[in-house]
């Protein structure tokens, strides 16, 4: 299966600041999927994306707060924009091919 | 509007003995059922999973349980180990391999040497 590496593990944010997370994928892989897992909670979709399209949000989740880039088949990533405390939560990547689907190490966001 | 549904939030359990997380889903649709277990400051790690053709698989100590009717399915441990303490989620998805995964809000299962 695919190998994520994801950054940062974590990190503590200002309000109305932004955090960009990354995930490097070591294989090529069409669909990306961004999750986010509030404290406590479920592990929530928060968008698809696919190279060469536009991500496709779920509900609740608009383009600009969670702007997601995916310039080519092994890189993406999501952007926290304009932070407050709701969004301390973990941030997952995930890409699914033949090995099934595999995880990024996730990044912990605090926001203070 | 929930379509995994993980009931017990937590579950403890004495070493040596079977532990049973139980899983519920809503949509028919699914076809492709999984079991991740997670650590706080790690990604979920891939436990066991099954196809909707059968209702059973087994691997190692792990046995996943799948009741179609029931919209129902379980993971049993067997026998249950101190390092197996961590949240477990269950998740499915309707086309294996071409769709997010739907997760469950987990249980926390916490076994006792």
């Amino acid at each position: 299966s695919a190998v994520i590496s994801q950054k940062p593990s974590r990190d503590i944010c200002q309000r109305g600041t932004s955090l960009t997370i990354q995930c490097q994928v070591d294989s090529q892989v069409t669909m990306m999927f961004w999750y986010r897992q509030q404290p406590g909670q479920s592990l929530t979709l928060i968008a698809t994306a696919n190279q060469g399209s536009e991500a496709t949000y779920e509900s609740g989740f608009v383009i600009d707060k969670f702007p997601i880039s995916r310039p080519n088949l092994t890189f993406s990533t999501l952007t926290v924009s304009n932070l407050s405390p709701e969004d301390s939560s973990i941030y997952l990547c995930s890409v699914t091919g033949i090995g099934g689907y595999t995880f990024g190490s996730g990044t912990r966001l605090t926001v203070v | 509007d929930q379509q995994v549904k993980q009931n017990s939030p937590s579950l403890s359990v004495q070493e040596g003995r079977i532990s049973i997380l139980n899983c519920d889903y809503t949509n028919s649709m699914f076809d492709y059922f999984l079991w991740y277990k997670k650590y706080p400051a790690e990604g979920p790690t891939f436990l066991i999973s099954i196809s909707s053709i059968k209702d059973k698989n087994e691997d190692g100590r792990f046995t996943v349980f799948l009741n179609k009717s029931a919209k129902h399915l379980s993971l049993h441990i067997v026998p249950s180990q101190p390092g197996d303490s961590a949240v477990y989620f269950c998740a499915a998805s309707e086309n294996r391999g071409n769709t997010p995964l739907v997760f469950g809000k987990g249980t926390r299962l916490s076994v006792i040497a």
